[in-house]
């Protein structure tokens, strides 16, 4: 069966520091991959989707993930992190046989001035 | 604007009671789904719907009921045999059926059991 492993519950960064949220996915075949967004007591937002094609995706606010198959990841970057990137971020995978999305546990993310 | 909207935002049920959660889009989306959030579990499926007058069970459907009788509308009823209701409800939908295509999240609705 799918499942998603976000390892990390939660990270703290600088205001404009880097950022690298990790993802790992258990899937036999070629994934579709998504990371959303969710800001406190809020629905979750699409950031961006990978189905195939190069393995760089970028998505909105800033934000871009690389799908590396031989490590089964799919990691979200941003380069420099604003205070109102402050949210969980969700990675799923989607079951492409079905029409189920599995979602990972979210990583809270937290940043500081 | 096109969405969806999730009424009420928060919602207090006593031990027993049935509560249904609304969920309405406006996109003219096929699919709707009904997703479950507990602190650390991320996102777990309890019911969806590919088209009008058909459902299937998730994950988690124990206790939990639905009913699709419009395409825009998807509600969603807690029963009293849900013993543990008290989280965070989602709403989603989709333009197709597929997995592959992007959900479009409501803003939620928060149960409390008291």
């Amino acid at each position: 069966a799918q499942s998603v492993t976000q390892p990390d519950i939660h990270i703290t960064v600088s205001e404009g520091a880097s950022l690298e949220l990790r993802c790992n996915y258990s899937y036999g075949a070629t994934p579709y991959l998504f990371w959303y967004v969710q800001s406190p007591g809020q629905g979750l937002q699409l950031l961006l989707k990978y189905f195939s094609g190069d393995t760089l995706v970028q998505g909105i606010k800033g934000f871009e993930a690389e799908f590396k198959r031989s490590q089964s990841s799919f990691n979200l970057r941003k380069p420099s992190v604003h205070w109102s990137d402050a949210a969980e971020y969700f990675c799923a995978v989607a079951d492409t046989g079905g029409f189920k999305t599995i979602f990972g546990a979210g990583t809270r993310l937290f940043v500081k001035a | 604007d096109g969405g969806i909207t999730q009424s009420p935002k928060y919602l207090f049920r006593k031990e027993g009671q049935n509560v249904t959660l609304s969920c309405e889009q406006n996109l003219n989306h096929d699919a709707m789904y009904w997703y479950r959030q507990d602190p650390g579990q991320g996102l777990r499926l309890i019911y969806y719907s590919q088209i009008v007058n058909d459902f299937q069970k998730g994950d988690i459907a124990e206790g939990y009921s639905v009913s699709r009788e419009k395409k825009e509308s998807f509600p969603l009823t807690v029963t009293s045999a849900q013993k543990n209701p008290t989280a965070f409800y989602l709403c989603a939908s989709t333009r197709g059926s597929g997995s592959y295509n992007e959900q479009f999240f409501g803003p939620g609705t928060r149960l409390t059991v008291l």
